[in-house]
């Protein structure tokens, strides 16, 4: 079966950091381009960030830039997001998931991040 | 990078038809066929809809149906069902080599 499993959200203060997990399984991971997409309470998706299958390349939406780097360890099959210099504004629901040719095709089912003092 | 423009609520009747709009610019939706649409339910995470405009994925009913016209993409819903009640974003591929969503539209199944 293929699937995605989000770890590593939690309560962190203003200017703190934090290191998201997301483990995949039943699919060939160093293939397939992932995502970060968060979602704030109450609103809509957010696209975060996204890397290659071989790590080669990343790209980062403007808001998080500078602050948030994704990685991968395709030995483990799993994604990471380091978040850094967090504000209040990131605190949301952050998915991973898979691209496959352009659009994502499969997501985990979350995890909680919330900022506050 | 700003977000696509989605209403934000439809509603219909079991049986009728509701169209859900998105649109973007010709730097997204306009410039590429690389839109896709998502379905999430409460507390749960988004499923895919349909993608590259108008297909869709094995298991997706064909009541579902995307399309897109210049700087909009549109998604179709017939044969409303009460199981359909959800909210519906659409995605799409930027020229900066980035994605962008919609701000989410809330179906509601009257």
């Amino acid at each position: 079966e293929v699937q995605l499993v989000e770890s590593g959200g939690g309560i962190v203060q203003p200017g703190g950091s934090l290191r998201l997990s997301c483990a995949a399984s039943g699919f060939a991971f160093s293939s397939y381009w992932m995502h970060w997409v968060r979602q704030a309470p109450g609103k809509g998706l957010v696209w975060v960030s996204c890397m290659s299958g071989d790590g080669s390349n990343r790209r980062y939406a403007d808001s998080v830039k500078g602050r948030f780097t994704i990685s991968r360890d395709n030995a483990k099959n799993t994604l990471y997001l380091q978040m850094n210099s967090l504000r209040a504004e990131d605190t949301a629901v952050y998915y991973c998931s898979r691209d496959t040719v352009m659009h994502m095709d499969v997501w985990g089912q979350g995890t909680t991040v919330t900022v506050s003092s | 990078q700003s977000a696509l423009t989605q209403p934000a609520s439809v509603s219909g009747s079991p049986g009728q038809s509701i169209t859900i709009s998105c649109t973007g610019t010709s730097s997204d939706i306009g410039g590429y066929n690389y839109v896709s649409w998502y379905q999430q339910h409460p507390g749960k995470a988004p499923k895919l809809l349909v993608y590259d405009v108008s297909n869709r994925p094995s298991g997706v009913p064909d009541r579902f149906s995307g399309s897109k016209s210049g700087n909009t993409a549109s998604l179709t819903i017939s044969g409303l069902q009460a199981e359909d009640e959800a909210d519906y974003c659409c995605s799409a591929y930027t020229s900066s080599s980035t994605w962008v969503f919609g701000g989410g539209t809330k179906l509601t199944v009257l």
